[in-house]
């Protein structure tokens, strides 16, 4: 498996406590993402870097942040955590790195976060 | 605005049976098609791109520009290839991919 990796991989927290999942990358890959995965919805794009301090907003991005202070680390917070955020979370990386191919994605083997 | 369609949220085929998971794109800019295949519980891991034409596991994919289409085909299908497979649209742009909902394929014996 390629060198990303994300932690935790399960986490349980209740309503109203901030969390923050981490995702990390020994690839040296310019974009990293950050999606949930949901049944009936697929894959949606919370928020991605496209760089060292870089990100921007993807199509569900209410209710959580990210920061990308280094190229290997893209942090996802969720500053409240709620109900409708019970998801499995996944990481991924794209752009010229160890694992060429441009616009491949490769992805982190996913964060099981449930939120009671 | 761009947008993969996956009609089927399960297909059910027998072992040794033909598959074809379908998949419609809507982009106005040349097309760069992939599909995704996650096994049980695992990550998402590239199957096939268009761009490479290449047949993994003995599946193809063929974009045709027409129908706006890049289904996934197999012959005949085994046991191993139950999973859920995506299909995903290159859209430039901070290099993202769009997926669609994806299809449980699920080959019984």
């Amino acid at each position: 498996d390629a060198g990303i990796t994300q932690s935790p991989r399960h986490k349980v927290t209740e309503t109203g406590t901030p969390v923050t999942l981490r995702c990390h990358q020994t690839e040296n890959h310019r974009y990293m993402y950050w999606y949930r995965q949901d049944p009936g919805h697929g894959l949606r794009l919370i928020h991605y870097s496209y760089g060292v301090k870089d990100t921007d907003k993807g199509e569900v991005s209410d209710g959580y942040s990210v920061s990308r202070s280094k190229t290997e680390d893209f942090l996802l917070t969720l500053e409240s955590a709620t109900s409708s955020q019970t998801s499995v979370y996944f990481c991924a990386i794209s752009g010229w790195g160890n694992l060429s191919s441009y616009n491949e994605q490769f992805f982190g083997p996913g964060t099981r976060l449930t939120v009671l | 605005a761009q947008r993969v369609t996956q009609p089927e949220k399960l297909l059910s085929v027998f072992k040794g049976a033909p598959v074809e998971l379908k998949c419609n794109y809507s982009y106005s800019g040349s097309p760069e098609l992939f599909w995704y295949v996650q096994y049980s519980r695992q990550r998402l891991q590239l199957l096939l791109r268009h761009i490479s034409r290449e047949s993994i596991k003995g599946f193809t994919a063929d974009l045709n520009k027409g129908e706006t289409s890049f289904h996934l085909k197999k012959p005949f299908a085994q046991e191993e290839d139950s999973a859920m497979y995506y299909c995903a649209l290159f859209t430039g742009g901070g290099n993202k991919l769009t997926f669609g909902t994806g299809t449980q394929l699920k080959v019984e014996l």
